[in-house]
């Protein structure tokens, strides 16, 4: 499994944009790459899911370069409710379910 | 949709008891389940791989005797935890995937605190 690092803390004032980056050098072919929140004492939520290039949704938006060796997910003005650990994870897509490891995190902390 | 529960979401019990947590994906069919934990400040760890209808799949370092995990259905998972001792107090999730429309996407229950005194 593709072994992934993000830095530890972030702050960010709120309505900022916060752009938080993933490194996975050893991603495979069949890797799909997946973001995740999680608020304390409450499992992760799914954010935002993509393969490469550019991915968009509601809440946020994952940059992925063509070397996909890392990936950026981008939270656009970020509000006090958005402090949370964020998870970047690498997996592979197989037998119907993407098996994922956990990295650290990284836990943003919103300052008013 | 996408909605993945668990049952308790804490529980407190006496050291060498045996403790059941129910996960249950309610909107969809998940034909894969995992089960992690997660101690305070730490990441989460995954524990075991569960498909509907078969043993699961253990990591390295998780006793399969103590961990009983059951996948009857498509739509429930259990964990139980024999024996439970102090050690074991800790966060566990669930996450489930699988069903059409839903991709490879693990879809993550609230977690249940588990206390062993």
């Amino acid at each position: 499994l593709a072994k992934t690092t993000q830095p530890i803390s972030m702050d960010s004032y709120e309505g900022q944009e916060v752009n938080i980056t993933c490194s996975h050098n050893n991603i495979a072919t069949n890797d799909y790459i997946t973001w995740y929140q999680q608020f304390p004492s409450q499992g992760p939520r799914f954010i935002i899911q993509g393969y490469k290039t550019k991915v968009t949704n509601e809440v946020a938006s994952l940059f992925i370069p063509a070397d996909r060796k890392s990936s950026t997910l981008s939270l656009p003005r970020v509000s006090l409710s958005d402090t949370a650990v964020y998870y970047c994870l690498v997996g592979v897509s197989s037998g119907g379910y993407q098996k994922v490891t956990f990295g650290t995190g990284t836990k943003l902390q919103v300052i008013p | 949709g996408a909605v993945v529960s668990q049952h308790p979401s804490r529980v407190i019990c006496k050291s060498g008891t045996s403790v059941k947590i129910e996960c249950r994906s309610l909107d969809f069919q998940a034909t894969t389940m995992f089960w992690y934990r997660q101690f305070p400040k730490q990441s989460l760890m995954l524990m075991a791989t569960s498909n509907e209808g078969s043993k699961a799949t253990y990591e390295q370092g998780v006793e399969k005797d103590k961990f009983l995990i059951n996948h009857a259905s498509l739509t429930l998972s259990t964990l139980t935890v024999t024996s439970a001792h102090p050690e074991d107090s800790s966060f566990y999730i669930c996450s489930a995937s699988g069903g059409s429309g839903y991709t490879d996407t693990q879809y993550f229950g609230p977690g249940t605190r588990l206390t062993v005194l």
